[in-house]
């Protein structure tokens, strides 16, 4: 079951410059898609989301963008902290009647960024 | 800041033992969730909740899962008699109504003997 891919398992950058997190999926039924962040031994710590009609959602440091034809979207941070070292996950959302729906994670990135 | 909470942060517990996670979520929300990450693998969706019944499962949550709203506040997942396959970090989440956002607690890490 590979819905919700991230394929590079680790990012290094040096502080200030961008940091580009890669999320790809399979299914054209998620209506949301979510990035987290989790330290180790904490719960994943809510980012960003888009909607999938959208193309692009921006909070800050963190741009979030959707290519639904390419079933890829994008993480971008700018500038990278050295704080923002800890794994990001991507997440999309299978919604279902009621207003209920599930998460479907990726593997999750590694970033690193180095003073 | 609301956060949602969970208690025990670590449980350890014998094969075929019963053990209840405990979950506070974020007062004002309705839908309470479930989910697990076994040591190097993804974070699996076990379970959605939603006006006192479970909405939404996964294969995962079989008859030794159950969940409850015991009172205003908590919100529990019990495993009748665990597994060593079911240590992992289990976390609790839960989302205001018609939101896509779902906040995550700190999580219980449950080490099956």
């Amino acid at each position: 079951d590979q819905q919700v891919k991230q394929n590079s398992p680790s990012l290094s950058v040096q502080e200030g410059r961008i940091s580009i997190l890669n999320c790809d999926y399979t299914n054209s039924m998620f209506d949301y898609f979510l990035w987290y962040k989790k330290y180790p031994a904490e719960g994943p710590t809510f980012l960003i989301s888009i909607s999938s009609i959208k193309d692009k959602n921006e909070d800050g440091r963190f741009t979030v963008f959707l290519n639904k034809s390419a079933k890829h979207l994008s993480l971008h941070i700018v500038p990278s902290q050295p704080g923002d070292s800890a794994v990001y996950f991507c997440a999309a959302r299978v919604m279902y009647s009621g207003n209920t729906g599930k998460l479907i994670f990726g593997q999750g990135t590694t970033l690193q960024v180095k003073p | 800041e609301p956060e949602v909470t969970q208690t025990p942060s670590h449980q350890v517990t014998q094969m075929g033992q019963e053990v209840i996670l405990r979950c506070v979520p974020i007062s004002n929300h309705l839908y309470f969730y479930w989910y697990r990450q076994i040591l190097g693998q993804k974070v699996e969706f076990l379970v959605s909740f939603y006006n006192n019944e479970i909405s939404e499962k996964s294969e995962i949550f079989d008859d030794q899962f159950s969940v409850e709203r015991p009172d205003g506040s908590n919100f529990t997942l019990k495993i009748r008699s665990t597994k060593l396959e079911d240590s992992a970090m289990y976390f609790c989440a839960s989302s205001e109504p018609a939101e896509e956002t779902q906040y995550f607690g700190p999580g219980t890490r449950l080490l099956v003997l």
